[in-house]
């Protein structure tokens, strides 16, 4: 079982351009999440879903944007990268929206310049 | 405001005991977790506590402490690779985890 996918695994991209971070599933999870992790500071969620067809915004959702148009996929767009989004963005998804164990994709290192 | 404290760095010596405390200040409270982060990986899960009380899971054992605010996390043991950072996480009044910045443990042979 792959568990949770992201693509791609590291990324340069020129400010003002967009990109979409791609994440996948295949436990079937109802809830899905968008974080960003920079040095010193703990994991900031930019935006999540409860379920299929519904997203929220996180603690970070200026310049970012989600869908979820089916329970496995939740891919999260920058539509104008600026420096200040050079991070490290993690997918992480929960069976249900109530009980955060919460299981994390490999990561996608973004530089933005 | 929510706060989630933890110390930034501990070292320690490989077969001795670790403990990592945890604090914090949240709307709600609906669970506590602790995940374990080598560097250039993902979280993965070690715990999670609801109730006072320890939970003990093989060389690891969570604490919590509802009235206080508080948790620790005990690292029996210690071996070489559980040099990581260790992440303490809240679960909130809307079900949102809240996350420390993490402690990250050397352990030195």
């Amino acid at each position: 079982t792959a568990g949770i996918t992201q693509a791609p695994t590291s990324q340069i991209l020129a400010a003002g351009r967009s990109m979409t971070l791609r994440c996948t599933q295949d436990m079937r999870h109802n809830a899905m999440y968008w974080y960003r992790q920079d040095l010193g500071l703990g994991l900031r969620l930019i935006h999540y879903s409860n379920t299929a067809g519904t997203t929220g915004k996180g603690e970070v959702p200026d310049g970012y944007s989600v869908s979820r148009a089916n329970t496995d996929d939740f891919p999260l767009t920058l539509a104008s990268a600026v420096p200040s989004q050079t991070s490290v963005y993690f997918c992480a998804s929960s069976d249900s929206w109530d009980y955060n164990e919460q299981f994390f994709g490999p990561g996608t290192r973004l530089t933005v310049l | 405001g929510q706060n989630i404290d933890q110390p930034t760095e501990m070292t320690a010596t490989e077969g001795a005991i670790v403990q990592i405390n945890c604090t914090y200040q949240t709307s709600g409270f609906n669970g506590l977790f602790w995940y374990q982060q080598h560097a250039g990986e993902a979280p993965t899960f070690l715990s999670y506590n609801v109730l006072d009380g320890l939970e003990e899971k093989g060389r690891f054992s969570s604490f919590l402490s509802r009235s206080k605010g508080y948790s620790y996390l005990l690292l029996k043991e210690l071996q070489m690779k559980d040099s990581a950072s260790y992440l303490c996480a809240v679960t909130d009044s809307n079900y949102q985890l809240i996350w420390g910045a993490g402690t990250k443990l050397i352990i030195k042979p």
